[in-house]
C-alpha cells in the first residue's frame, strides 16, 4: 500500500466552480497534512497546512481533515484557469524522524 | 528578502562526469532536503539534513552525494555512479525536520 494516494486526474472543472482534491494516507499516526501547488516546470509552493480535525480556510482555499479516516482534502472555490498545476498532498510519518511523505500529485484544469 | 536560491536553473551533463547543484537558503532553517522529480512523478527523498555536519540518506541516495558545512549551503553532488541522473532537482528546507518545507526554484539536469 503506497503511503499517501492521490488521483492522478486529470481533474477538469468549469470556472467558478469548486475543486476537490482528495488525499488518503496510510500512518494512523500522521500529524502534520500540507497541500502545495506546482505549477508545469516550476516548483511546488505550500498552500496550507493542517493539523488538526476539521476543516481550515485561507481565502478560496479549506482544507479538511479526517484522522479517523485517514483522508485530508482541498477544496478550491470559484476555481480560476491560473489555479490550473499539479496539487501535492503531503504527510508526515514517524520512522526515525518525522519524514514528510509526498503523494503523486493531482492534476488540475480549470476550464474558462 | 527570505528564500532559498537555487543554481545553476538549467545544467547539461556528459556522461561520466560529476555536478554539483547549489541550494542555499537565508531563512535561518535548520533542515535541508533534497527531492528528484521525473516527469509525470512526484517528489523522491535523495538526502536530508537536521542540522550542521549532518546528513542522512534518503530514499534514493545511490549515486549522489551532500556536504553540510554551513547551516546556510546543502550542496548536491550527482556523480558518473547515477545511472539515470536526467531529472528536475529541488532543494527545500524547514525550520526543523518534519516542518513545513519551502523549495528553491530547481535545478532541470539534462545528461547529454
Amino acid at each position: 500500500q503506497k503511503e499517501v494516494e492521490q488521483n492522478s486526474g486529470p481533474l477538469s472543472v468549469p470556472e467558478g466552480a469548486i475543486a476537490s482534491l482528495n488525499c488518503t494516507y496510510s500512518d494512523r499516526g500522521s500529524q502534520s497534512f500540507f497541500w502545495y501547488r506546482q505549477y508545469s516546470g516550476k516548483s511546488p509552493e505550500l498552500i496550507m497546512s493542517i493539523y488538526s480535525n476539521g476543516d481550515k480556510e485561507d481565502g478560496r482555499f479549506t482544507a479538511q481533515l479526517n484522522k479517523a479516516s485517514q483522508y485530508v482534502s482541498l477544496l478550491i472555490r470559484d476555481s480560476q484557469p491560473s489555479d490550473s498545476a499539479t496539487y501535492l498532498c503531503a504527510v508526515t510519518t514517524k520512522t526515525s524522524y518525522d519524514k514528510v511523505i509526498f503523494g503523486p500529485g493531482t492534476s488540475l484544469s480549470v476550464i474558462p | 528578502d527570505g528564500g532559498i536560491t537555487q543554481s545553476p536553473k538549467y545544467l547539461f551533463r556528459k556522461e561520466g562526469q560529476n555536478v554539483t547543484l547549489s541550494c542555499e537558503q537565508n531563512l535561518n532553517h535548520d533542515a535541508m532536503y533534497w527531492y528528484r522529480q521525473d516527469p509525470g512523478q512526484g517528489l523522491r527523498l535523495i538526502y536530508y539534513s537536521q542540522i550542521v555536519n549532518d546528513f542522512q540518506k534518503g530514499d534514493i541516495a545511490e549515486g549522489y552525494s551532500v556536504s553540510r558545512e554551513k547551516k546556510e549551503s546543502f550542496p548536491l553532488t550527482v556523480t558518473s555512479a547515477q545511472k539515470n541522473p536526467t531529472a528536475f532537482y529541488l532543494c527545500a528546507s524547514s525550520a526543523a525536520v518534519g516542518g513545513t518545507q519551502y523549495f528553491g526554484p530547481g535545478t532541470r539536469l539534462t545528461v547529454l
